[in-house]
């Protein structure tokens, strides 16, 4: 049963480009959960989408946008990045958008902004 | 908005010793809690979680928490440290509005276990 996977695992751009990151969820779940961590802190919420939709979002800018397709799997999007965009992106999923239970990570996407 | 605390950037102990690393809320109704933990350059994976029944909930790889309602505490304990068990650990807490449904995330904690 695979588990939470994303892609690329690690990247390199330079300010104002744009980057697209990828989820897949774990078997079986249909919600899909963003999360930046800078360097020494903890997750922060960016959005989450369930049934192709962004159900909720958290306090990040219009630079950040997402989608999720019919199979449940999600993208990132970050346009016109900044220095301070640099951090490790995660990926979670669930099982419905009701959050009763675990989220399942994935292992990151470490983005780094020159 | 719910919101928790993790008051220490750091817990040195030795192994073998009990260990306890410490997480306050703020929630509004009832508390869903939870503890992950993340090793380095990894993702982060879910330890326990508190949402209801007996304050002392037990999870993965012997650790536990104690949820104190009149101390608005959810502190994760282990009966006796291992080396390996060093690692960041997070509390999290479910924040639930009316259209909204996310686990947010404390600062987490920085667990060094000292052979």
């Amino acid at each position: 049963d695979a588990g939470v996977t994303q892609s690329p695992t690690h990247l390199i751009k330079t300010r104002g480009q744009q980057v697209t990151l990828r989820c897949s969820p774990k078997s079986g779940h249909d919600t899909v959960s963003w999360y930046q961590q800078a360097l020494g802190q903890g997750p922060q919420f960016i959005f989450q989408y369930y049934e192709e939709e962004e159900r909720q979002r958290g306090n990040f800018p219009d630079r950040f946008s997402g989608h999720q397709f019919p199979n449940y799997s999600s993208e990132l999007n970050v346009n016109a990045l900044l220095l301070g965009d640099s951090a490790l992106y995660l990926c979670a999923s669930s099982s419905g958008w009701l959050l009763t239970g675990e989220l399942f990570f994935g292992e990151g996407s470490r983005l780094t902004v020159l | 908005a719910q919101s928790v605390a993790q008051p220490e950037d750091q817990v040195n102990v030795a192994e073998g010793n009990p260990l306890t690393v410490k997480c306050t809320y703020s929630v509004s109704g009832n508390p869903y809690l939870f503890w992950y933990v993340q090793y380095p350059n990894r993702g982060l994976q879910f330890l326990l979680k508190y949402i209801t029944g007996d304050n002392l909930v037990k999870g993965s790889y012997g650790f536990e928490a104690e949820f104190n309602k009149s101390q608005t505490s959810f502190h994760l304990k282990k009966p006796s440290a291992l080396v390996s068990d060093s690692a960041l650990y997070f509390c999290a807490v479910r924040d639930r509005g009316n259209r909204d449904d996310k686990i947010i995330f404390g600062k987490g904690t920085r667990l060094h276990i000292l052979p």
